[in-house]
């Protein structure tokens, strides 16, 4: 059965860069019949749409996070990644990769994994 | 894009049942029969309830229930048992973007 893990730094200073990776097993990340998404959530607050990329590698980012915003597939490794630059605090959240399907819904979460931004 | 509006709290005894709404624009929920429904337990990833307005995954309970009238959906929990209790969110497709509610915290009595 697909799972979906998250990787990377716990901790980012501020102004630099987060980057997460989400690591796809138990099926292909290439499946035309699915997409890929970020969400994340600060302590506390509700749930955030990030963005997401399709196997076409078309990506669609959050219009209030574009500007800081890449997502990219990695087809030979079976994973997605985020990038976001220039953070602050307020990007301080859990942050969850989440597989797209059938009526533009996520079905299958990672675990999520906790960033961050602090000097 | 604004989150769609829940209520933050809804409530009722075992047994009862609870409506959640959420309110978004023409642009999201009522332009869009792809709202889904999340339920998200305690330090735990969420979980898809509810696709394309009224549908359910395989493996959710007949329990769960959705439904959409203009821009206001609303998600039904009938026969409430103590599992029930979580915080839930709704989703909207809204061309090439999403946009989430508030989140509602249901409490079992």
């Amino acid at each position: 059965q697909l799972q979906l893990q998250e990787s990377g730094p716990g901790l980012v200073k501020p102004s630099e860069t987060l980057s997460l990776t989400c690591t796809v097993s138990g099926g292909s990340i290439s499946s035309s019949s699915y997409y890929w998404g970020w969400i994340r959530q600060p302590p506390g607050k509700g749930l955030e749409w990030i963005g997401s990329i399709y196997y076409s590698g078309s990506t669609y980012y959050n219009p209030s996070l574009k500007s800081r915003v890449t997502i990219s597939v990695d087809t030979s490794k079976n994973q997605f990644s985020l990038k976001l630059s220039s953070v602050t605090a307020a990007d301080t959240a859990v942050y969850y990769c989440a597989r797209g399907a059938r009526g533009y819904a996520f079905d299958i979460w990672g675990q999520g994994t906790m960033v961050t931004v602090s000097s | 894009q604004s989150a769609l509006t829940q209520p933050p709290s809804a409530s009722g005894s075992p047994g009862q049942s609870v409506t959640i709404s959420c309110t978004g624009t023409s642009s999201d929920v009522g332009g869009y029969n792809y709202v889904s429904w999340y339920q998200q337990h305690p330090g735990k990833a969420p979980k898809l309830m509810i696709y394309e307005v009224s549908k359910r995954p395989s493996g959710v309970p007949d329990r769960f229930s959705g439904s959409k009238s203009g821009n206001t959906a609303s998600l039904t929990v009938s026969g409430l048992q103590a599992e029930d209790e979580a915080d839930y969110y709704c989703s909207s497709y809204a061309g090439s973007s999403y946009v989430f509610g508030t989140g509602t915290k249901v409490t079992v009595l």
